[in-house]
C-alpha cells in the first residue's frame, strides 16, 4: 500500500487560508488522493477527492502537482469548525483491490481565534 | 438520508468476555468497512465486507470477526478481550467498494 506524509501539526489563523501539504513519493497510477478530516469526537469525514486535476468543492480545494508525488488541501478561509484531525489517504483502484482506506497520522490543525 | 449509524455508542466490557457491535449502513449503501482507532495506532483497517462477503481484511488476529447481513446492516465480534482492544470502532459504509465512504460516530469500548 502506498503511503503518505503529512507534517503532525499546523496552525491557522481564523479567517486565514490553509494550505497542508501531503507527500506521496510512491503513488501509483491507480491512486486516487482523497482527504478525509476528524473532528473531536466524531467520526472521519470526506472532504474532497482527485486524480491528476485540480478539484474544487464547497469545503476546500485539492492542488495535485503535476507529478502526483505531493498534494496540497486548501482551506480558503479557516473558522474555528476546522479545526480537526486531517488525512491524506491514497485509494487504490486498480489491481484488484477494493480501495480500503490506509490512515496515516494525519495533521493536527488549530484554528486560532 | 440518515447517516451510518453504530450501536452502541459505549460499552464497558471486562478481560476475556466477548463483544458483538453493531452497523447500520447509509440506506443503499452495500460496502460496510470497519475500522479501530486507538491513540497509540491510529485508523487501523479491520475488514470490508459487500453483499456479504468479505472482500478485505486488515491485519488483526482471529479474534476479531465480522460479517454482513442480507440488508447489509454489518456485526463485529470480538472474542477473548483484552485490555489493548479498547478502542473506538468505526464503521463506514459506501454505495460500492470504490465509492466515497462515509463513517458513523464509532463505538467507544472500554475494556477493563
Amino acid at each position: 500500500d502506498a503511503k503518505t506524509t503529512q507534517p503532525n501539526s499546523m496552525e491557522s489563523n481564523e479567517e486565514e487560508p490553509v494550505h497542508l501539504p501531503c507527500n506521496h513519493s510512491t503513488i501509483s497510477g491507480t491512486d486516487y488522493i482523497h482527504w478525509y478530516r476528524q473532528l473531536p469526537s466524531q467520526g472521519p469525514e470526506y472532504v474532497i477527492h482527485g486524480l491528476t486535476s485540480n478539484v474544487n468543492n464547497r469545503m476546500a480545494s485539492l492542488a495535485i502537482a503535476e507529478d502526483r508525488k505531493s498534494s496540497t488541501l486548501i482551506l480558503h478561509r479557516a473558522t474555528l469548525r476546522d479545526a480537526a484531525v486531517y488525512y491524506c489517504i491514497l485509494r487504490d483502484h486498480g489491481s484488484g483491490n477494493t480501495g480500503k482506506l490506509i490512515f496515516g497520522q494525519g495533521t493536527t490543525l488549530q484554528v486560532k481565534p | 438520508k440518515a447517516g451510518v449509524t453504530q450501536t452502541p455508542r459505549y460499552l464497558i466490557k471486562t478481560r476475556g468476555q466477548q463483544v458483538t457491535l453493531s452497523c447500520s449502513p447509509i440506506s443503499g449503501h452495500r460496502s460496510v468497512s470497519w475500522y479501530q482507532q486507538t491513540p497509540g495506532q491510529g485508523l487501523q483497517f479491520l475488514f470490508e465486507y459487500f453483499s456479504e462477503t468479505q472482500r478485505n481484511k486488515g491485519n488483526f488476529p482471529g479474534r476479531f470477526s465480522g460479517r454482513q447481513f442480507s440488508n447489509s446492516r454489518s456485526e463485529m465480534n470480538v472474542s477473548t478481550l483484552e485490555l489493548g482492544d479498547s478502542a473506538l470502532y468505526l464503521c463506514a459504509s459506501s454505495l460500492g467498494i470504490y465509492d466515497l465512504v462515509n463513517f458513523g460516530p464509532g463505538t467507544r469500548l472500554t475494556v477493563t
